[in-house]
């Protein structure tokens, strides 16, 4: 099947910092990508959706200036934590879309603000 | 917003039992499906169905739709150790539009 990277697999940053997870579909072109987000023993809630070309689509209570999402070509959708606080650590996970039924997701990014 | 349901919330098996994981979801949908995630890990898929279909095997997975019910059941036969994860079901409509995922089922299986 399609492969999704993310990277880096696992952050570190400090509270305050900004924090860059790339999304990349390597050997399809995505024209739509999503971000998700896990926290603990939870399920993943969708955050936004990132067409190649146009501004992201952010769900309701998704700050769309604290998550920066950059979708510049087809096969890299990138969000960007800004000023990251403690309860911005989570497990953050892209999905790719090739126009087919499914979905192609990525192995996760774990986010830690300390 | 979250659409589908998972019951139980947590299963604890044997190993060589069946597990049985249900979804209940709210709206139409093109198609259903599962999917396992360990703990800390990324997401595996497991399998389709599709709205016109009712089952669908694959290997020791059986997964069955009723859309007029708008649940889903999700079966594991003959339970391994390496099963325990945890399983959502996800709803979509066409490849651009976003899953929707069900809070989950966390399956132990105890050899």
């Amino acid at each position: 099947g399609a492969v999704v990277s993310q990277h880096p697999s696992r952050v570190i940053c400090k509270s305050g910092t900004s924090v860059k997870i790339e999304c990349r579909s390597l050997d399809f072109q995505a024209t739509t990508m999503f971000w998700y987000r896990q926290f603990p023993k939870q399920s993943l809630m969708l955050m936004a959706t990132s067409n190649e070309g146009s501004k992201a689509t952010y769900e309701q209570g998704v700050e769309k200036d604290k998550f920066l999402i950059n979708h510049a070509s087809l096969t890299l959708s990138t969000l960007t934590v800004t000023s990251a606080h403690p309860e911005d650590s989570s497990f953050y996970i892209c999905s790719a879309s090739s126009l087919s039924y499914e979905q192609y997701f990525g192995p996760g990014t774990r986010l830690t603000v300390t | 917003s979250q659409q589908g349901e998972e019951d139980p919330q947590a299963l604890s098996i044997q190993e060589g039992e069946n597990a049985t994981m249900n979804c209940s979801y709210k709206t139409s949908i093109n198609n259903l499906q599962w999917y396992r995630q360990n703990s800390g890990r990324g997401l595996v898929h497991l399998i389709l169905i599709r709205s016109n279909e009712r089952e669908k095997h694959s290997g020791r997975l059986r997964v069955t739709l009723d859309t007029s019910k708008k649940s889903s059941s999700l079966l594991i036969t003959a339970s391994r150790a390496a099963d325990t994860a945890s399983y959502f079901c996800a709803t979509g409509n066409s490849g651009n539009t976003p899953l929707v995922f069900g809070k989950g089922t966390r399956l132990s299986v105890i050899a």
